[in-house]
């Protein structure tokens, strides 16, 4: 596998506070993903990098950014926390060993906005 | 409209029985991937299929592409309790390095 560790785990926060996440992965993959999970929507795709400093929007992007300042980092930043965004978070990279495609997931990091 | 439409959402077997979960796509598929997650875990990479008529497997789980439905199917048999978990398909459009999931079946497996 890729080596893709996220952090923290789980983390509880106050709305309107800013939170970030980081995903680090050790095998150098270009492409970088972060992906939300909710009941209901299935896994839906926030930020993508194809590149150090080069980052493009997914499809549910409002009130995310992200940095990608080295290779083997990927960060998403919630600038103000709100509700909607208690979520669980996947990071993922290629993984051309599972087809051209394929990702590679982290284990997820659950955040609770209240 | 979904892009990826997955059937059945929830599914509860009995262990030994056989199962089916589809997949299908409102797009031109170019890749077609599957995925577990173990309930609070990541996903896991099962499958990956992309031609028309493929067919794969990974232990009990076998896997096979429509290309002209634009359908997968992965059917699982003699379940066990191990078997049980989030299914999601994700696939990949014309040179999109991007993968669309749909919503994932959740199966239950009652030893």
């Amino acid at each position: 596998d890729a080596g893709i560790t996220q952090s923290p785990r789980h983390k509880v926060t106050e709305t309107g506070t800013p939170v970030t996440l980081r995903c680090h992965q050790t095998e150098n993959h270009r492409y970088m993903y972060w992906y939300r999970q909710d009941p209901g929507h299935g896994l839906r795709l926030i930020h993508y990098s194809y590149g150090v400093k080069d980052t493009d929007k997914g499809e549910v992007s409002d009130g995310y950014s992200v940095s990608r300042s080295k290779t083997e980092d990927f960060l998403l930043t919630l600038e103000s926390a709100t509700s909607s965004q208690t979520s669980v978070y996947f990071c993922a990279t290629i993984s051309p060993r599972q087809g051209p495609y394929g990702y590679t997931f982290g284990s997820g990091t659950r955040l609770t906005v209240v | 409209s979904q892009e990826l439409e997955q059937s059945p959402q929830s599914l509860i077997v009995q262990e030994g029985k056989n199962l089916t979960i589809n997949c299908t796509s409102s797009k031109t598929l170019y890749g077609l991937y599957w995925y577990k997650q173990k309930y609070g875990e990541g996903l896991i990479f099962l499958m990956m299929l992309q031609k028309g008529g493929e067919e794969k497997s990974h232990e009990k789980i076998t896997a096979k592409l429509d290309e002209k439905k634009q359908q997968s199917s992965l059917h699982i048999t003699a379940s066990q309790p191990s078997h049980a978990g989030i299914y999601l398909c994700g696939i990949s459009g014309a040179g999109s390095y991007q993968l669309t999931f749909g919503k994932g079946t959740k199966l239950s497996v009652i030893p």
